[in-house]
């Protein structure tokens, strides 16, 4: 969706190394999401984040961090301790109330 | 926890004939909406609905509401390849206080033409 960028498109991780994915949106939303979303399967909540230096663990947080620093950024860092990480990694924002939530083209992670 | 079923998972339909995907929430929800997501693409939203019983339309596409606002289906006539994607609900219960949406698992249509 325009407003929303994420990179890099697609990323290499190696063993026990840890990676971060960027997201940047200029659409002055205060509320950000990560999701990742296996082959075939749907969206599972990493983080999401409903306001500047705050934010909260999804389902499955577990091998990941984030930060939010900035209303316009959010970004995931995959840690050493996820040891599945291949995914297809989306990042949403969304404004208030009952709006939609906005998609960035994703990141494809896999493992060397 | 809430949960969001979508049914089914997959359907194959020849091009023109109808498709359905059916979406039932456990609990009560104050919203339900909708999104596409074509192969090797990001969802994009294609519509909301609030009030229990409503029903939207987008040229083939019919969005329903359950009168309990519980479930929601979404309807296309007379597909075509451009249909082609996964479809995913996505409701907010009623006693969500920051407006969380929870996804469900989606459908995904295939076309052949």
């Amino acid at each position: 969706d325009g407003g929303i960028t994420q990179s890099p498109k697609y990323l290499f991780r190696k063993e026990g190394q840890n990676v971060t994915l960027s997201c940047e949106q200029n659409l002055n939303h205060d509320a950000m999401y990560w999701y990742r979303q296996d082959p075939g399967q749907g969206l599972r909540l990493i983080y999401y984040s409903q306001i500047v230096n705050d934010f909260q663990k999804g389902d499955i947080a577990e091998g990941y961090s984030v930060s939010r620093e900035k209303k316009e950024s959010f970004p995931l860092t995959v840690t050493s301790a996820q040891k599945n990480p291949t995914a297809f990694y989306l990042c949403a924002s969304k404004g208030q109330g009952y709006q939609p939530q906005h998609f960035g083209d994703g990141t494809r992670l896999s493992i060397l | 926890g809430q949960q969001v079923m979508q049914i089914p998972q997959y359907q194959h339909v020849q091009e023109g004939e109808d498709f359905t995907t059916y979406c039932n929430s456990s609990t009560t929800l104050s919203n339900i909406q909708w999104y596409k997501q074509r192969p090797g693409g990001h969802p994009v939203f294609l519509i909301q609905l609030v009030k229990s019983g409503e029903v939207k339309k987008q040229k083939r596409l019919t969005f329903q509401f359950g009168e309990a606002k519980k479930n929601s289906s979404l309807h296309i006539t007379a597909t075509q390849t451009t249909d082609v994607g996964t479809y995913f609900c996505a409701g907010t219960p009623n006693n969500n206080a920051g407006n969380m949406l929870t996804f469900g698992g989606g459908t995904r249509l295939m076309v052949k033409p």
